[in-house]
C-alpha cells in the first residue's frame, strides 16, 4: 500500500520551457502533497506544501511564480516550472500523506530528473 | 544548530555486523519520528516510523526512542551490503505539520 507515483521521471528541455510533472497517490487519499528538491549529493530541501483545494505553502527563497503548485483533488498535485532555465536542472520529488489517519508517514514518488539545456 | 542532526558518515561496518543511525532533534514537542533509506540517485522509502518511547522492532530493523533526550535511533542488525544507502531521519510535532528532515548518514556496509 501506500504507493505514490510521479512521471515524468526524465524530462530534457531547452531553456525557456514550461514543464509539468504529476504526483498521483494510487491507493490512498493524500490530504497533504510535499514537493522537494534535490541537487547531487545534497540534502531534501522542502519546496512546498500543498493540501487538497488549498493554496501552496512555499518555503522561504522558493519563487511562487516560478514554481506553479496545484493540488487539485485527494490524488493528484502537479508542480509547474516556469520558464525553466539551466539552473532548475534537479531531481524533483513529491511526498503525499494521508492525515485523516493520525500520525501517518509521507510517502515518496519515484522522484523526476529535470534537465534544462 | 539544526533542528535535526545525523552524522554525516560515511559510517563504514562489515557484513553481519549490526549499524547503529543517531538522530537528535531540538524540538521537545515532537510527536512522530521517521526513518527513511535513499539509495543514491533514487528518492527516500520509508523503513520505519515510532511515535512511543522504547523500541520497535521490523525484521531486521529497530527504531529506538527517548524523548526525554531527544534522541532517536535505527539499528540494522545483520547488516548486508545492500543496506548500503544514505539515512535519512525526519521529525513532526503535529499531525498535520511538515517533517523536518535531518541532511542524511551515509552508510557502506562491506562485503
Amino acid at each position: 500500500g501506500a504507493v505514490v507515483s510521479q512521471h515524468p521521471s526524465w524530462v530534457i528541455c531547452k531553456s525557456g520551457t514550461s514543464v509539468k510533472i504529476e504526483c498521483r497517490s494510487l491507493d490512498f487519499q493524500a490530504t497533504t502533497m510535499f514537493w522537494y528538491r534535490q541537487f547531487p549529493k545534497q540534502s531534501l530541501m522542502l519546496m512546498a506544501t500543498s493540501n487538497e483545494g488549498s493554496k501552496a505553502t512555499y518555503e522561504q527563497g522558493v519563487e511562487k511564480d516560478k514554481f506553479l503548485i496545484n493540488h487539485a483533488s485527494l490524488t493528484l498535485s502537479t508542480l509547474t516550472v516556469t520558464s525553466a532555465h539551466p539552473e532548475d536542472s534537479s531531481f524533483y520529488i513529491c511526498s503525499a500523506r494521508a492525515d485523516r489517519v493520525r500520525g501517518q508517514p509521507q510517502h515518496f514518488g519515484d522522484g523526476t530528473r529535470l534537465s534544462i539545456l | 544548530q539544526k533542528e535535526v542532526e545525523q552524522n554525516s558518515g560515511p559510517l563504514s561496518v562489515p557484513e553481519g555486523a549490526i549499524a547503529s543511525l543517531n538522530c537528535t532533534y531540538s524540538d521537545r514537542g515532537s510527536q512522530s519520528f521517521f526513518w527513511y533509506r535513499q539509495y543514491s540517485g533514487k528518492s527516500p522509502e520509508l523503513i520505519m516510523f515510532i511515535y512511543s518511547n522504547g523500541d520497535k522492532e521490523d525484521g531486521r530493523f529497530t527504531a529506538q526512542l527517548n524523548k526525554a533526550s531527544q534522541y532517536v535511533s535505527l539499528l540494522i542488525r545483520d547488516s548486508q551490503p545492500s543496506d548500503s544507502a544514505t539515512y535519512l531521519c525526519a521529525v513532526r510535532r503535529t499531525n498535520a505539520g511538515k517533517s523536518t528532515f535531518g541532511d542524511g548518514t551515509t552508510l557502506t556496509v562491506k562485503p
